[in-house]
């Protein structure tokens, strides 16, 4: 059974750049089958898709986060990462991994992480 | 940019149906799949309803999802309401290479 774990420090200063790692157990990140993806949520509020990434390396951005991400993959580690720029109190969030089938649907997500920016 | 709209809020009895509406800014609702996602405070969100009608394993045959062309709207359907489906609940869908997910409606039940 595949499962999503989220990590990474739980308070950012303003400006800096915000981490997180994506562990990835019970099957292969190099698999055919899927997309791995980063979503957020702000507190009280709703769900913002940030990116994805295939195996081949192609990666796909939420056009409004676009300068600000970028997410690799570690084939090694079985990991897949999440880059968030000069971030803001804005970026404040639950930010979950998961899983997305050809890009379109999200099959399973990890249990989510908080991070807040602030100094 | 393609964007999906829902009602904030819902409100029904147990044992009544409710549904939640979907609609797609522009384009055709059914040029791609409509997912629907539960959330329960302090929980990840589940999948309900998976390309616009699909129920997954486990998921009572209570919900359902349906598209209609004609508004350009998805729906979610729950019918025999209980008060553990009172949850957040958005719907998601995809245009060109973006995954896009509505503002969510929280589904009292009174």
């Amino acid at each position: 059974q595949l499962l999503l774990q989220e990590s990474g420090p739980g308070l950012v200063k303003p400006s800096e750049t915000l981490s997180l790692i994506c562990t990835v157990s019970g099957g292969s990140i190099s698999s055919s089958i899927y997309y791995w993806g980063w979503i957020r949520q702000p507190p009280g509020k709703g769900l913002e898709w940030i990116g994805s990434i295939y195996n081949s390396g192609s990666t796909y951005y939420n056009p409004s986060l676009k300068s600000q991400v970028t997410i690799a993959v570690d084939t090694s580690k079985n990991q897949f990462s999440l880059k968030l720029i000069s971030v803001t109190a804005a970026d404040t969030a639950v930010y979950y991994c998961a899983t997305l089938i050809a890009q379109q649907l999200v099959e399973l997500w990890g249990q989510g992480t908080l991070v807040t920016v602030s100094s | 940019n393609f964007m999906l709209t829902q009602p904030h809020s819902v409100s029904a009895s147990p044992g009544k149906t409710v549904t939640i509406s979907c609609t797609g800014s522009s384009g055709s609702i059914a040029s791609n799949y409509v997912q629907w996602y539960q959330q329960r405070p302090g929980s990840a969100p589940t999948t309900v309803i998976y390309e616009d009608n699909q129920r997954p394993s486990g998921v009572p045959y209570r919900f359902s999802g349906s598209i209609d062309s004609s508004s350009n709207s998805a729906s979610l359907t729950i019918s025999g309401l209980k008060t553990e489906d009172e949850a957040d609940y958005y719907c998601q869908s995809y245009d060109s290479s973006t995954v896009v997910f509505g503002g969510g409606t929280k589904l009292t039940v009174l």
